[in-house]
């Protein structure tokens, strides 16, 4: 099985901040990452699919990139809504796997 | 609008099984580009892929190592939606269960862009 290693596992920010997740595969996926938003309670919600690709009705500070092993996530500018767990999670091949999540705290 | 509703006990005694089921609108479960998917969350595991059902002119399944011996994943076309069995049940299969479409299986933009609500299954007798 393909490991998705996210850091960091928790980060602390402000509102406005710039936020960078980073999401690394045990071996080459090419683009094939998708990243998620989790909230308490809720289901994951896609944001970024095929590395970079945003999600119809995501906000534009959300941002995706990377290729082959390492893969960023970016909020330009953290939003109270932001707030949350993040998880990375390559579809190379099965089983897909997923990231151990990054939680995002004020 | 895809919608993916979860129903199923709450409760499973171990050794029994756990079966759940995820009846869909705004899609069709005999499309023939889209996947449809188990997961499970629990603080131990994370986020884990269970399996998934699709049609390709005929039907198939995938399954996880972890759970193939004891899993099935149905479609039902006639009330479009699809079910998961997961047999001898331990504590260790407590977890919230989702369901999730996929709707560009086996793409390069394969992704579960639809997910169920989700369903907590406490595994306790």
């Amino acid at each position: 099985d393909i490991q998705m290693t996210q850091s960091p596992s928790s980060l602390s920010a402000s509102l406005g901040d710039r936020v960078t997740i980073t999401c690394r595969a045990s071996q080459s996926i090419s683009t094939y990452l998708n990243w998620y938003q989790q909230k308490p309670g809720k289901a994951p919600k896609l944001l970024i699919y095929a590395a970079s690709t945003l999600q119809t009705g995501v906000p534009s500070r959300f941002s995706g990139s990377g290729s082959g092993t390492d893969f960023t996530l970016t909020i330009s500018s953290l939003q109270p809504e932001d707030f949350a767990t993040y998880y990375c999670q390559q579809c190379y091949s099965t089983p897909q796997t997923f990231g151990q999540g990054t939680k995002v705290e004020i | 609008q895809v919608q993916l509703r979860q129903s199923g006990p709450g409760l499973v005694k171990p050794s029994q099984t756990l079966s759940l089921t995820c009846a869909i609108s705004g899609d069709s479960v005999s499309d023939n580009r889209a996947a449809w998917n188990w997961i499970r969350q629990s603080p131990s595991r994370g986020l884990e892929w269970l399996g998934r059902t699709y049609y390709r002119s005929k039907w198939y399944n995938d399954y996880a190592v972890s759970v193939k011996s004891r899993i099935t994943i149905n479609p039902d076309t006639s009330k479009n939606q699809f079910s998961l069995q997961l047999n001898s049940v331990t504590p260790e299969d407590t977890a919230v269960y989702y369901c999730a479409r996929d709707d560009r299986a086996f793409t390069s933009t394969s992704c579960f862009d639809y997910w169920g609500q989700g369903t907590l299954v406490t595994v306790s007798s």
